[in-house]
């Protein structure tokens, strides 16, 4: 059973950057996409961008411009960085193994999730 | 992008209910939508895939139907651990998108 842990700052002051790493046990990452989502308070869910063992990604267009997920083969793990963060940035964020059976994908395991605040 | 529209956002209900929520699209998405609860303090949990796909060790009460822009979420005989909110996502196309959530309450 594969598990995912999410871990960084939980704090983020304005203009910084944020980094998150994903360890991922129980199974290899050098199979499947990896993914971060995010969840802000009293809000939806929102897709940040996922990648692929090989490096490939994909970005949500509106944080394109600040985001970058990379993989660390050798740690098992994958990572997310987004710059120049504001309050709205604030959430918590998820990373989650992205599958798929038949072309149909979805995100079956989930990290238990980490609190990111961005204040001064 | 495509727009993914749920209704209700909320909804109050018992337990034994049977509870209904749709998820409609903005343009076709065939079958690539998928169901997911998340309950507060955890990370959500996927019910569903491919519309109607059941994953494993999810209890044979909660059911998807549905293909194109239009997709039903149904919960038979409602238990008190299925209050949680729960979102659908089209994996049609990128950027991938979520509903805004529908909250089940107690009644």
């Amino acid at each position: 059973q594969v598990q995912l842990q999410e871990s960084g700052p939980g704090l983020v002051k304005p203009s910084d950057t944020l980094s998150l790493t994903c360890t991922v046990s129980g199974g290899s990452i050098s199979d499947y996409y990896w993914s971060w989502m995010r969840l802000p308070p009293g809000k939806g869910l929102e897709w940040i961008g996922y990648i692929h063992y090989s490096g490939s990604t994909s970005y949500s267009p509106s944080l394109q411009s600040r985001v970058t997920i990379s993989v660390d083969t050798s740690k098992n793990q994958f990572s997310l960085s987004l710059s120049s963060v504001t309050a709205a940035d604030t959430a918590v964020y998820y990373c989650a193994r992205r599958i798929t059976s038949g072309g149909y994908y979805r995100d079956d395991s989930w990290g238990q999730g980490t609190l990111v605040t961005v204040s001064s | 992008d495509i727009q993914l529209t749920q209704s209700p956002s909320s909804l109050s209900a018992s337990v034994g209910d049977r509870v209904t929520i749709t998820c409609q699209a903005s343009q076709s998405i065939s079958g690539y939508l998928n169901w997911y609860q998340q309950k507060p303090g955890k990370a959500p949990n996927l019910l569903i895939s491919a519309a109607s796909i059941l994953q494993s060790g999810v209890p044979s009460r909660f059911g998807g139907s549905g293909s194109g822009t239009d997709f039903t979420l149904t919960i038979n005989n409602l238990q008190p651990e299925d209050f949680a909110t729960y979102y659908c996502q089209q994996s049609h196309s990128l950027p991938l998108t979520f509903g805004g959530g529908t909250k089940v309450e107690i009644k």
